[in-house]
């Protein structure tokens, strides 16, 4: 079974400050993918980045960063820079690549306030 | 292009009453999942459609069936509703095959609350 854990409480970042959102994960299958979403007051889970259990090096989209520790279990999200639109739950989600599996196991995601 | 559309976006319903949700995928997706989101908890999985069979299953009584249509638009149906049903439905479409990392479009769900 898949188990992903996030276990801050709610974060606090000043606007332009860098800020890391923390996540473990367990899995035997040696064959996953991380993943962060994004999900605002709206309701919509937006895709931030992805990285995959062989990828050699960490993900990076625009001031997202993913902080991949393999050997720790563990996939943080750096984002650098904070906009007050960063504002939002964010959830860390894995998915195993064995056999007919394509679900997404999130975990139960951070609330993170950006302050002016 | 037109993401995950899903209807309604917010629905009240009595206990014991039955309930169908609507999903239209993404444009050149072919396959739908949909979650329950309880209040502030994470997304569990409910079940998985492709090719208008039912692919994978979370752990979920059988109250929670679903279909999907030649267009690859699927509904969500919850029998005998419970107040624990209350929670936000999202339904995220992706393609069965293809890149694996970037597949997930995920629609803006409906609040179901059960009174």
């Amino acid at each position: 079974a898949q188990k992903i854990t996030q276990t801050q409480p709610g974060m606090f970042v000043q606007e332009k400050e860098a800020v890391t959102l923390d996540c473990t994960y367990d899995t035997s299958d040696p064959s996953y993918g991380l993943f962060w979403y994004k999900q605002p007051s709206s309701g919509e889970m937006i895709f931030l980045i992805y990285q995959g259990s062989y990828d050699q090096q960490n993900a990076t989209e625009g001031r997202y960063s993913l902080n991949f520790q393999k050997a720790r279990k563990s996939a943080n999200l750096v984002i650098s820079a904070s906009q007050l639109g960063d504002s939002a739950m964010y959830f860390c989600a894995m998915r195993v690549y064995t056999g007919a599996n394509s679900k997404l196991t999130f975990g139960k995601g951070i609330t993170l306030s950006v302050r002016p | 292009d037109a993401g995950v559309t899903q209807s309604p976006t917010h629905l009240i319903k009595t206990r014991g009453q039955q309930v169908t949700l609507r999903c239209s995928p993404k444009s050149g997706h072919d396959t739908v999942s949909w979650y329950q989101q309880a209040l502030g908890q994470g997304p569990q999985f409910i079940f998985q459609y492709y090719e208008e069979e039912e692919r994978q299953r979370g752990n979920f009584p059988d109250r929670f069936s679903g279909h999907q249509f030649p267009n690859y638009s699927s509904e969500l149906n919850v029998n005998a509703l419970l107040l624990g049903d209350s929670a936000l439905y999202l339904c995220a479409s992706s393609r069965l095959t293809g890149a694996v990392g970037y597949g997930y479009t995920f629609g803006s769900g409906t609040r179901l609350t059960v009174v």
